[in-house]
């Protein structure tokens, strides 16, 4: 079974104090690797898409990694409006239809 | 205008009642989704759409019904709402099987 796990559930941090997200991942040959931003009462947007390890995407503020296990999405010198939820999701390479698995999300907040 | 529109945005209703929720896009995208999202749980898959006459069960199908009325629109079904039903419910729309999803605003169900 695919699996997802981010951690940590909840991060607090200081505008410009720099840290990084986990998303670990267990699955049969992975397809790629999604990273979401949800804002509260909205729907998630898409920030990234990894398909193997040693890949590396940026994004203003945001930089994501892939390895065989896991995935980081760092951010550097947040500001308050990086405070979201922060999802990660999986796809296999299965055969057939294979949805998304997406793990239960990191809720950033950034303190001025 | 937002190319995933959902409506209705909030619902209240009460136990036993049927329900209907619309997705609407303009993304030109043949694959559709429908995700559920509960606190402490993640999004979850109910049904997804590969195209007018495909249709496919998700993680969780039991108690939801769905309807692809043409490539623009996907409905989600409650034929008989239960209050554990009550949750945020998303609508995604992608390219491929294996592009990234691009969701709507959502709407949020109460069941009473």
């Amino acid at each position: 079974e695919d699996q997802v796990t981010q951690s940590p559930e909840a991060l607090r941090l200081q505008e410009g104090e720099s840290s990084s997200l986990n998303c670990s991942y267990t699955v049969s040959g992975l397809r790629g690797l999604f990273w979401y931003r949800q804002d509260p009462g909205k729907g998630p947007e898409f920030l990234f898409t990894l398909y193997s390890a040693g890949e590396e995407k940026e994004k203003e503020r945001l930089k994501a990694t892939l390895t065989k296990k896991e995935s980081f999405l760092h951010i550097t010198a947040p500001k308050p409006e990086d405070s979201a939820t922060y999802l990660c999701a999986v796809q296999a390479s299965r055969a057939g239809n294979t949805p998304l698995v997406f793990g239960k999300g990191t809720r950033l907040s950034v303190i001025a | 205008d937002a190319d995933v529109t959902q409506t209705p945005r909030n619902r209240i209703t009460k136990t036993g009642k049927r329900i209907m929720l619309e997705c609407s896009q303009t993304k030109g995208h043949d694959r559709m989704y429908w995700y559920r999202q509960d606190p402490g749980l993640g999004l979850r898959l109910i049904y997804y759409s590969f195209d007018v006459k495909d249709i496919n069960k998700g993680e969780i199908s039991d108690g939801y019904s769905v309807s692809r009325q043409a490539q623009a629109k996907f409905s989600l079904s409650l034929e008989s709402a239960i209050p554990n039903q009550t949750a945020l419910y998303f609508c995604a729309t992608s390219e491929d099987t294996y592009n990234e999803q691009f969701f709507g605003p959502g709407t949020r169900l109460t069941v009473l």
